[in-house]
């Protein structure tokens, strides 16, 4: 089964730009749409950007996503402690026939 | 707006099959266009998807799991279900239910229910 390939952590301080990125190959990223989902702690997944860059009515635009080749990115700009969260990319695999995730981000604001 | 509830037993014996219903509000199944969804999440780790289901009752599921997994749909209800044959103690984890949107090149899961925690253990 394909993978999705993500940093299993990253960091930042308030007001910082992070940024989050997946890596996978030509059967998913590089040949469909790239989403993101945010879980907060103890809470299920929500959408915070698909279709590549696209955000769900009530995602802050501090939110942004950007793919290129095979490889996807979050942007999160003016990082604020409620932003801590775990953080997964998402992309149809062709060879899966299905939806794939990757293994997530834990965001930490310090 | 849409919402979705998981429920079902929380504790599944080895070898016995697990079933749980999602119960869609504020948005009818059979009102076409969405896919409804089975995602899994193993303890600490990452998203898996299960697989969907289209209210015509088409399914789609992973084939990992395609041999143990049956997803069904009552619209008259606004239900849909899963059924996991065969349990071991590697499909413990937080199930989610879900909508999918699948235009082409892609698909996303929203809005998710709460998730609700099956354990397989004797």
């Amino acid at each position: 089964q394909s993978v999705l390939t993500q940093p299993p952590s990253a960091s930042g301080t308030p007001g910082q730009r992070v940024t989050i990125s997946c890596s996978g190959s030509s059967s998913n990223i590089g040949s469909n749409t790239v989403n993101w989902y945010q879980q907060l702690p103890g809470t299920a997944p929500k959408l915070l950007i698909y279709s590549n860059n696209q955000r769900p009515s009530g995602v802050p635009d501090r939110f942004s996503g950007s793919k290129s080749g095979t490889s996807a990115s979050l942007a999160i700009s003016g990082l604020q402690s409620e932003d801590e969260a775990d953080y997964y990319c998402a992309a149809w695999d062709d060879s899966l026939n299905g939806p794939l995730f990757g293994g997530g981000t834990k965001l930490t604001v310090l | 707006q849409v919402q979705l509830q998981e429920s079902g037993p929380g504790l599944v014996k080895p070898s016995q099959t697990l079933s749980l219903t999602c119960t869609v509000s504020g948005g009818s199944i059979s009102s076409g266009g969405y896919y409804w969804s089975w995602i899994r999440q193993h303890p600490g780790k990452g998203l898996e998807w299960i697989g969907y289901i289209y209210y015509s009752g088409s399914t789609y599921y992973n084939p990992s799991l395609k041999s143990r997994v049956t997803i069904s749909v009552d619209t008259s209800k606004n239900q849909f279900s899963l059924k996991l044959s065969s349990v071991t103690a590697a499909d413990t984890a937080v199930y989610y239910c879900a909508r999918a949107e699948r235009p082409p090149g892609g698909d996303w899961f929203d809005p998710w229910g709460q998730g609700t925690l099956v354990t397989v253990s004797s």
